[in-house]
């Protein structure tokens, strides 16, 4: 069965890097792994999304490891407005139809 | 306005009554989706649709029913509503299967 793994909560303080792990098990081949961002009240909003080794733009990073059962996203430096609910979305491609599967979330908190 | 819109924002209804949930988006973005999340949790699949008048179950299906007659429109149908659908709707688009998702802001139901 797909399953999407993140943890709950992390703590960081500004200026630092926060890297967030996935775990994906049974992702398939052509699968892509996606992050979202979502602050209280609102959508969740795209960060970042990857299919393997690394992923860079303006806001995040995403590496994807070879055997592709995991993934981390690193938000480099910081800040308090960073304070937001980042989620992995994996698309599992299957003959019946796609499988959208988020994973539960992990809440950010960016002290000063 | 361009964009993804969802109405109403805010909906208190009582068990055993019908309740649709309007999304509108004017991007002409082929899949649609509606999630559900629960107050602390994370997203929630409903249902999705790839084009107009072509849908699919998500992970919580039950209870819900959908349409797509017009590409930009995706009504969400409770045929009637239980205390346990009570929950922030989202409606979300997306171009392509590789792409970013969308997310509307969100509908706020509360079934009594």
């Amino acid at each position: 069965l797909a399953k999407t793994t993140q943890p709950i909560s992390m703590d960081s303080y500004e200026g630092q890097e926060v890297n967030i792990t996935c775990s994906h098990n049974n992702i398939a081949t052509n699968d892509y792994i996606t992050w979202y961002q979502q602050f209280p009240s609102q959508g969740p909003r795209f960060i970042i999304q990857g299919y393997k080794t690394k992923v860079t733009n303006e806001v995040a990073s995403l590496f994807i490891p070879a055997d592709r059962k995991s993934s981390t996203l690193s938000l480099p430096r910081v800040s308090l407005s960073d304070t937001a609910v980042y989620y992995c979305l994996v698309v599992f491609y299957k003959a019946a139809g796609n499988k959208l599967t988020f994973g539960g979330g992990t809440r950010v908190l960016v002290k000063p | 306005d361009a964009g993804i819109t969802q109405s109403p924002r805010y909906k208190i209804t009582e068990t055993g009554r019908q309740v649709t949930l309007m999304c509108h988006q004017t991007w002409s973005h082929s899949y649609m989706f509606w999630y559900r999340q629960d107050l602390g949790h994370g997203l929630r699949l409903i249902y999705y649709s790839a084009a107009a008048d072509i849908t699919d179950k998500g992970e919580v299906p039950d209870g819900y029913v959908v349409s797509r007659s017009k590409t930009e429109n995706f009504p969400l149908t409770l045929e009637s509503a239980t205390r346990s659908q009570t929950s922030v709707y989202f409606c979300a688009s997306r171009q392509d299967n590789l792409r970013e998702q969308f997310f509307g802001p969100g509908t706020r139901l509360t079934v009594l």
